[in-house]
């Protein structure tokens, strides 16, 4: 069974720091980008950032409310994908997901397979 | 960044229902459109991708149209599982997106 499992969440103070793992089965890890998405209590949906396939050069990309704080990386032989979530604000309280991300022939992209969310909590 | 605007943002339905959720971008995007449902409490499910083709799983009566920047989400005979929120996003550059939601609830 293709699986995505999200941990790491927890209370944490402002501007400390926060490492979030996705750990994934069933699946060629390697093969696949892995996104971060979140959302605030009663909120929409936000991209995070994405950690592309070795084949795609491994490189990420972040959205504006997050970079040079947030960083994704990934151990291809274990199958996992961190996000590490440094100078933690208040607004980055949500629930975090990790998402496997497909492509169809067309290199249409989209997430197919998500995690069931880990909350993390900034809070003094 | 793309914006992408969904509507309605309510919508009372019944169970058998044939409804319609509608997504409008701020660009063209081709044919670069997602379609998650997402339950009280649960992660969000894809249903459509590419703006019309159906997930494997998901059932037919899910269906998907579009391109450019106006695009549609269509469930036809509504049933009890379908009652959520519906969300659109495009994949077509970063930063990906989504609509505000959809909140499908009992008539």
């Amino acid at each position: 069974e293709v699986q995505v499992v999200e941990s790491g969440g927890g209370l944490v103070q402002p501007g400390r720091s926060l490492r979030l793992s996705c750990k994934t089965s069933g699946f060629t890890f390697g093969d696949y980008t892995m996104s971060w998405f979140r959302q605030a209590p009663g909120k929409g949906l936000e991209w995070v950032g994405f950690i592309r396939s070795k084949a795609f050069g491994g490189t990420t990309e972040y959205a504006a409310s997050v970079k040079g704080r947030f960083s994704i990386s990934r151990d291809d032989p274990k199958s996992v994908a961190y996000l590490q979530m440094n100078s933690l604000k208040t607004e980055d309280t949500a629930v975090y997901y990790c998402t496997r991300d497909n492509q169809d022939y067309n290199y249409y992209f989209y997430m197919d397979v998500w995690g069931t969310g880990t909350t993390v909590t900034v809070s003094s | 960044d793309i914006q992408m605007t969904q509507s309605p943002s309510s919508l009372p339905a019944s169970i058998g229902d044939r409804v319609t959720i509608t997504c409008r971008t701020s660009q063209r995007i081709d044919t670069y459109l997602n379609w998650y449902r997402q339950k009280p409490g649960k992660a969000p499910e894809l249903l459509i991708y590419a703006a019309s083709s159906l997930q494997s799983g998901v059932p037919s009566r899910f269906s998907g149209s579009g391109s450019g920047a106006d695009f549609t989400l269509t469930i036809s005979d509504l049933q009890p599982d379908d009652f959520a929120t519906y969300f659109c996003q495009h994949t077509y550059s970063v930063p990906y997106t989504f609509g505000q939601g959809t909140k499908v609830d009992i008539k």
